[in-house]
């Protein structure tokens, strides 16, 4: 049973710039909630995704958007990059439908963006 | 919004000793607080988790805590081993939409 898997591991790109990150949820789940991690810190929320929409979104600009498409897979997208937004960018899946208990979620190996 | 602090940021033992790392949290609408394992260049483990209706969980040598009144959990690694070196991470949340709230992590070291 495949777990929560990443692409690409490792991505280096300019100020300005724009990259799409990938993630394919674990097997059976449907819901897909995006993390950035910063160098010696734990992972703040960037947006959630269930049945292809937007659910819930952090405290992060409109420079980060995403999608999810029919087979629960999902994209981060981030426009305009500053240096700042060098850091980990974890996927994290879970099986959502109820609204009432918390799910347990599952994460990837992560892809490791570099701006210069 | 929810607010979790973690101590200490880095703790060592010899191996064979215990191991505890401490939570608290500041929202008490929540009722999820799991933990995560991460290796160097990996991504979080999951690794043992409690919900509210519930004070102890344990797992082999691991084992969680949880004081809803006081607002605070902890994890206890028993006869820890040197692989059990890595940071370790709680969260909290609530509902089934809301995000989990990380703490800033605790590295673990665990000297053979």
């Amino acid at each position: 049973d495949a777990g929560v898997t990443q692409s690409p591991t490792h991505l280096i790109k300019t100020r300005g710039q724009q990259v799409t990150l990938r993630c394919s949820p674990k097997s059976g789940h449907d819901t897909v909630s995006w993390y950035q991690q910063a160098l010696g810190q734990g992972p703040q929320f960037i947006f959630q995704y269930y049945e292809e929409e937007e659910r819930q979104r952090g405290n992060f600009p409109d420079r980060f958007s995403g999608h999810q498409f029919p087979n629960y897979s999902s994209e981060l997208n981030v426009n305009a990059l500053w240096l700042g937004d060098s850091a980990l960018y974890l996927c994290a899946s879970s099986l959502g439908g109820g609204q009432y208990a918390p799910k347990t979620q599952y994460f990837g190996p992560g892809t490791r963006l570099l701006v210069l | 919004g929810e607010n979790v602090e973690q101590h200490p940021s880095t703790l060592s033992v010899q191996e064979g000793d215990s191991a505890v790392i401490k939570c608290t949290y500041s929202d008490s609408a929540s009722n999820y607080f799991p933990w995560y394992k991460q290796e160097l260049g990996k991504g979080p483990q999951l690794i043992i988790d409690i919900r509210s209706n519930v004070g102890e969980k344990k797992d082999q040598r691991i084992a969680v805590t949880l004081n809803k009144t006081a607002k605070h959990f902890s994890l206890h690694i028993t006869e820890t081993q040197p692989e059990d070196s890595a940071v370790y991470f709680c969260a909290a949340s609530s509902s089934g939409n809301t995000p989990l709230v990380f703490g800033k992590g605790t590295r673990l070291s665990v000297i053979a």
